[in-house]
């Protein structure tokens, strides 16, 4: 069964850092499917990035990139130049073979001013 | 990207009355739409998974008689909460899948309803 891991429960950095989400899944699968999603105060998920196993090529899209290691099953997301509005809680999610998908803790991201 | 709504984004109701809530997909079709439990500080919980024109399918440990789910058409699930308590309040939300603008499918989430049980 798939399974995943955000070790980080709450980061808390000022405002221009760079910071960088962890994710570590599990997965019997040779095949799959992960997603990130940010999750701000209002509560509306929002989708960031939906990443395939079979390919490894990083992404970058404007601040946000995403490192996909599959050798260790990582998938982090790096926010560059963090801003206040980028405080929310993100959620790293792989999909499983019933095309659920598997929630991990998330970690809660706090920028200062 | 594809959008979900949900109504209403807030309710409060009293111990003991029956709630419904309300999923709509847009601007796309759905023939299954899924409902989550967020408490407070916590990750998603998935309650079922609603089919259109058939039955939906509960999770483990969520009682289908408490969580009434009807998918009548293509564009709407509902969700009614029966003879709420207080330990039913919680933030529900559901979603739907939904190919995005590049062409990739992608669970698309609504705003959510927040439930508080007197």
């Amino acid at each position: 069964a798939q399974k995943v891991t955000q070790a980080q429960t709450e980061i808390s950095v000022v405002e221009k850092e760079d910071v960088t989400l962890d994710c570590v899944y599990e997965t019997r699968d040779t095949t799959y499917y992960l997603f990130w999603y940010k999750q701000p105060p209002s509560g509306e998920l929002v989708f960031l990035i939906r990443r395939n196993s079979f390919d490894e090529q990083n992404e970058i899209s404007g601040r946000y990139s995403w490192n996909f290691q599959k050798s260790t099953s990582s998938f982090n997301f790096t926010i560059t130049a963090s801003q206040v509005v980028d405080s929310a809680v993100y959620f790293c999610a792989p999909l499983d073979s019933n095309y659920q998908l598997i929630w991990g803790a998330g970690t809660k991201l706090i920028i200062k001013p | 990207g594809a959008v979900v709504s949900q109504h209403p984004s807030w309710v409060i109701c009293k111990s003991g009355t029956s709630v419904k809530i309300e999923c709509r997909s847009l601007d796309f079709q759905a023939t299954t739409m899924f409902w989550y439990r967020q408490f407070p500080k916590q990750s998603l919980m998935l309650m079922a998974t609603s089919n259109e024109g058939s039955k939906a399918t509960y999770e483990q440990g969520v009682e289908k008689d408490k969580f009434l789910i009807n998918h009548a058409s293509l564009t709407l699930s509902t969700l009614t909460v029966t003879s709420a308590h207080p330990e039913d309040s919680s933030f529900y939300i559901c979603s739907a899948w939904a190919t995005s603008g590049r062409g990739i499918d992608t669970q698309y989430f609504g705003p959510g309803t927040r439930l508080t049980v007197l």
